[in-house]
């Protein structure tokens, strides 16, 4: 079965520096997608970013980016210039690309960010 | 606006009752998700369903059943079986069973 493992059960940064998120992952499947979920004090969640395990080219969405190295089995969030919006849990989620639906969710990690 | 409503936001249940939370979706996706979250955890899924008038279990299924008459909805009941049904639990739905989920605002259930 496949885990997803998130050792940082908090971080905190200062405005407008960058911030790294930590997660790592264990499968025995090739293909498979990559997610950061985000889930601000409203409890919902909400898609960051998401990488495609065949892609080698690492998925960035504006101040969101990932470093995706398939061979150790790790898929880090890089926040850059941290705003007071980015406070929120951060969640990575693993989901095989051979027909399983499930999202297998790590633990998450509280972000915090300080004025 | 497009998008994913889940209701109520707060629901208590007494002991022995059986509850029916909300999930609706206008975004026309064929699959549809029930996560349960618990504190200090990360979601589990309950049930899916990819098309209408099919589910299929989560890793968590047990006290909890589902109905998907309709595409845009897809209701999940916490009977009195799931002895400890107090948690968040979050509905999600994806274009297709291999596309990407995206996430209602979720209901607090709350045992009296």
């Amino acid at each position: 079965a496949q885990t997803v493992t998130q050792s940082q059960p908090e971080m905190s940064v200062q405005e407008a520096e960058t911030v790294t998120l930590s997660c790592t992952y264990d499968t025995s499947e090739s293909d498979y997608y990559l997610f950061w979920y985000k889930q601000p004090p409203s409890r919902q969640m909400i898609l960051v970013i998401r990488q495609e395990a065949y892609k080698q080219q690492n998925a960035t969405e504006n101040r969101f980016s990932v470093n995706f190295q398939k061979a150790a089995k790790s898929f880090s969030l890089k926040i850059s210039d941290s705003q007071l919006g980015d406070a929120a849990m951060y969640f990575c989620a693993y989901r095989s690309a051979f027909g399983n639906e499930k999202l297998t969710f790590g633990t998450g990690t509280r972000l915090t960010i300080i004025p | 606006d497009g998008g994913i409503t889940q209701s109520p936001k707060y629901l208590f249940r007494k002991e022995g009752q059986n509850v029916t939370l909300s999930c609706e979706q206008n975004l026309n996706h064929d699959a549809m998700y029930w996560y349960r979250q618990d504190p200090g955890q990360g979601l589990r899924l309950i049930y899916y369903s990819q098309i209408v008038n099919d589910f299929q279990k989560g890793d968590i299924a047990e006290g909890y059943s589902v109905s998907r008459e309709k595409k845009e909805s897809f209701p999940l009941t916490v009977t009195s079986a799931q002895k400890n049904p107090t948690a968040f639990y979050l509905c999600a739905s994806s274009m297709g069973i291999q596309e990407t989920q995206y996430f209602g605002p979720g209901t607090r259930l709350l045992v009296l």
